[in-house]
């Protein structure tokens, strides 16, 4: 199964808004409303950030959040920080237990 | 506050066994609402899922791995654990261990930070 397919990069000042996208295909991203986003330090555990498409953990704020349309899911970061730079990998569960994950794409705030 | 712990060698011989183990802190590695996870990063690659254990035993593979990867779990201990023999070079990456939410839902809401393991 390929991976899901992210931009390597974006980028946007802080104050303003970005989209991630995720793009998948009728076996994962589009069958299933199990997509996660998770948000990757280097050297760092992940962070959850998104989880069922559209939810957020609690201590999460509000800036983030998640979106669908057919085989692409979507992250919007508003009111971009400064300490939001980092890197933004998405996830879909595939059937069987198995979970397939995007590239990753770097967020840099400029 | 749960928290997950990777350990094992750094480095591992070509076709020999690389053995890994997440410790769970803070939390049972028996409670039903969760399943258990091991996954990699290869060096400029993306996350690749491996394999999922339950606490009484159930277990899943990614088909890619599934003839050379064992999970298993030690309830004891608290503890779970990821077998891969006859690896090779393609095996270095870091591998997470993460706690996965399935009652409701599939994602994994805690993850250790990562053990790199190099096969050379």
């Amino acid at each position: 199964q390929s991976a899901l397919t992210q931009p390597p990069s974006v980028s946007g000042s802080p104050g303003q808004s970005v989209t991630l996208s995720c793009t998948g295909s009728t076996r994962d991203v589009g069958f299933y409303n199990y997509v996660s986003w998770y948000q990757h330090f280097p050297g760092k555990a992940p962070k959850l950030i998104i989880f069922d498409v559209t939810e957020r953990p609690s201590g999460v704020p509000h800036r983030f959040s998640g979106s669908k349309s057919g085989n692409t899911a979507s992250l919007t970061i508003s009111g971009l920080q400064p300490e939001d730079e980092s890197v933004y990998f998405c996830c879909s569960y595939a059937g069987n237990y198995a979970f397939i994950f995007g590239g990753g794409t770097k967020l840099t705030v400029l | 506050q749960v928290d997950l712990q990777e350990s094992g060698p750094g480095l591992v011989k070509p076709s020999e066994t690389l053995s890994l183990t997440c410790s769970v802190a803070g939390g049972s590695i028996s409670d039903s609402r969760y399943y258990w996870d091991w996954i990699r990063q290869a060096p400029g690659k993306g996350m690749e899922w491996i394999a999922t254990v339950f606490h009484k035993g159930d277990t899943y593979y990614s088909p890619s791995l599934k003839s050379r990867a064992t999970i298993s779990v030690d309830a004891s201990k608290n503890q779970f654990s990821l077998r891969v023999k006859s690896v090779t070079a393609a095996d270095t990456a870091v591998y997470y261990c993460a706690r996965r939410a399935s009652v409701a839902g599939q994602y994994c809401d805690i993850w250790g930070q990562g053990i790199p393991v190099t096969v050379s």
